[in-house]
């Protein structure tokens, strides 16, 4: 069964930095694109980061460009966020997803974890 | 401001169709045949409904379809039932310089 479970979320001050974590289970994660997908409190969906299966080929959205980083460790089976600059928009429950093959496209997603950025 | 348009609030009675509409620009959904649609029900994790603008994973139940004309994506809900009650998303590629995929605002289906 494919499992994908975010962790590592919590209350972060302004300016703060946080390290999200999602841990794959019950398929080959390093033949698979990941991405994060973020979703405000009671707001939609908002693709934040792609990694390419073998971490050579990343994107950002532009909110996020310069301040949060993606990474892999196919050995590990996990995938990464690194936040740092915190804002207070950036408050949300972050979704780990995996990618079927075409862009956009994300079949299985962990259960999220939420981030609060917030004095 | 979302990228994708869609209306903010759809119904229906059971038994009944309906569709939610996506538009975009050439940009995205009208220029490339990766739009996908996502239902998610409060508190839970999204579920992809829809890939490649017509295509439905497995499992997927058949009353669900989607389409596409020029810039405008759609999803129909035929045979509506209680347990179909739920947001639903678009999502599209984009060529935009500041995003890969761009989501709609979202759409909540009310089942009367």
């Amino acid at each position: 069964e494919v499992q994908l479970v975010e962790s590592g979320g919590g209350l972060v001050q302004p300016g703060g930095s946080l390290r999200l974590s999602c841990a794959a289970s019950g398929f080959t994660f390093s033949s698979y694109e990941m991405n994060w997908v973020r979703q405000a409190p009671g707001k939609g969906l908002e693709w934040v980061s792609y990694i390419s299966s073998s971490g050579s080929t990343i994107y950002y959205a532009d909110s996020v460009k310069g301040r949060f980083t993606i990474s892999r460790d196919n050995a590990k089976n996990s995938l990464y966020l690194q936040m740092n600059s915190l804002r207070a928009e950036d408050t949300a429950v972050y979704y780990c997803a995996r990618e079927v093959d075409v862009w956009g496209s994300y079949d299985y997603w962990g259960q999220g974890t939420l981030v609060t950025v917030s004095s | 401001q979302s990228a994708l348009t869609q209306p903010a609030s759809v119904s229906g009675s059971p038994g009944q169709s309906i569709t939610i509409s996506c538009t975009g620009t050439s940009s995205d959904v009208g220029g490339y045949n990766y739009v996908s649609w996502y239902q998610q029900h409060p508190g839970k994790a999204p579920k992809l409904m829809i890939y490649e603008v017509s295509n439905r994973p497995s499992g997927v139940s058949n009353r669900f379809s989607g389409s596409k004309s020029g810039n405008t994506a759609s999803l129909t809900i035929s045979g509506l039932q209680a347990e179909d009650e739920a947001d639903y998303y678009c999502s599209s590629y984009t060529s935009s310089s500041t995003l890969a995929v761009v989501f709609g605002g979202g759409t909540k289906l009310t089942v009367l």
